[in-house]
């Protein structure tokens, strides 16, 4: 089955404690993005990358590091949480290229509380 | 940069009635698609409908309709004969061609209840 899957689902952490958030897909997609959601702002894109290797701020990067060395992963990583980065978090991919037609697919979202 | 404005906080609609969610968009790109998510309340995110500002034609996906107006630059999403199982949030997405297709910029959302 075509999917997203992202680890963990749910996390409570304290401030300043390191933690890292899996995203895999295995629909060999090129790029793939991190968004996190809060109420009454949307989707905000914190990091992409468009390929391995290949990684970009997106507009919410502060407090926040990627990496992409495999196609299939792009895990995302909080070196010092705050409160502030308390949020629901979103890993998606998709094909690259010329068409804006590509469709993002969406893993089911890792819910993050930073006390 | 783009822009995403969705103008429904909330919207009430009875079951089997139409219903539309509006969004209007800014940018500068001379090429960009259009998405529509919904997303229900166990949290993810699903892809409804996608409308490329040249193509002719307004999308359909089943139940689910866009009605683009380019000049206008907008692209609502009409949901014909709502269902129960409608209730949810619904996200107006783009991505555009001076990105390099690589950023999906999100509108802030509206939550859709549909009642029986």
């Amino acid at each position: 089955e075509a999917q997203v899957t992202q680890n963990p689902r749910y996390l409570i952490t304290v401030t300043g404690k390191k933690l890292t958030v899996t995203c895999s897909q295995n629909m060999n997609h090129e790029y793939m993005s991190w968004y996190r959601q809060d109420p009454g702002l949307g989707l905000r894109q914190i990091y992409y990358s468009m390929n391995v290797e290949v990684t970009d701020k997106g507009d919410v990067p502060e407090g926040y590091k990627v990496s992409r060395k495999e196609k299939r992963n792009f895990p995302l990583i909080l070196e010092s949480p705050s409160p502030n980065q308390t949020s629901l978090y979103f890993c998606a991919s998709s094909l690259a290229g010329t068409s804006g037609k590509n469709e993002q697919f969406f893993g089911p979202g890792t819910r993050l509380t930073v006390l | 940069a783009q822009k995403i404005t969705q103008t429904q906080p909330g919207m009430f609609v009875q079951e089997k009635e139409a219903v539309t969610l509006d969004c209007t968009y800014d940018t500068s790109d001379p090429s960009y698609g259009l998405f529509w998510y919904k997303q229900p309340s166990s949290g993810e995110m699903i892809f409804l409908i996608y409308q490329g500002s040249y193509d002719q034609q307004n999308a359909t996906e089943g139940r689910y309709s866009l009605n683009f107006q380019k000049a206008r630059k907008s692209a609502n999403l009409v949901i014909s004969a709502s269902q129960l199982g409608d209730s949810a949030m619904y996200f107006c997405a783009m991505r555009g061609l001076l990105s390099g297709y690589s950023t999906l910029t999100f509108g802030k959302g509206t939550m859709l209840l549909v009642s029986p």
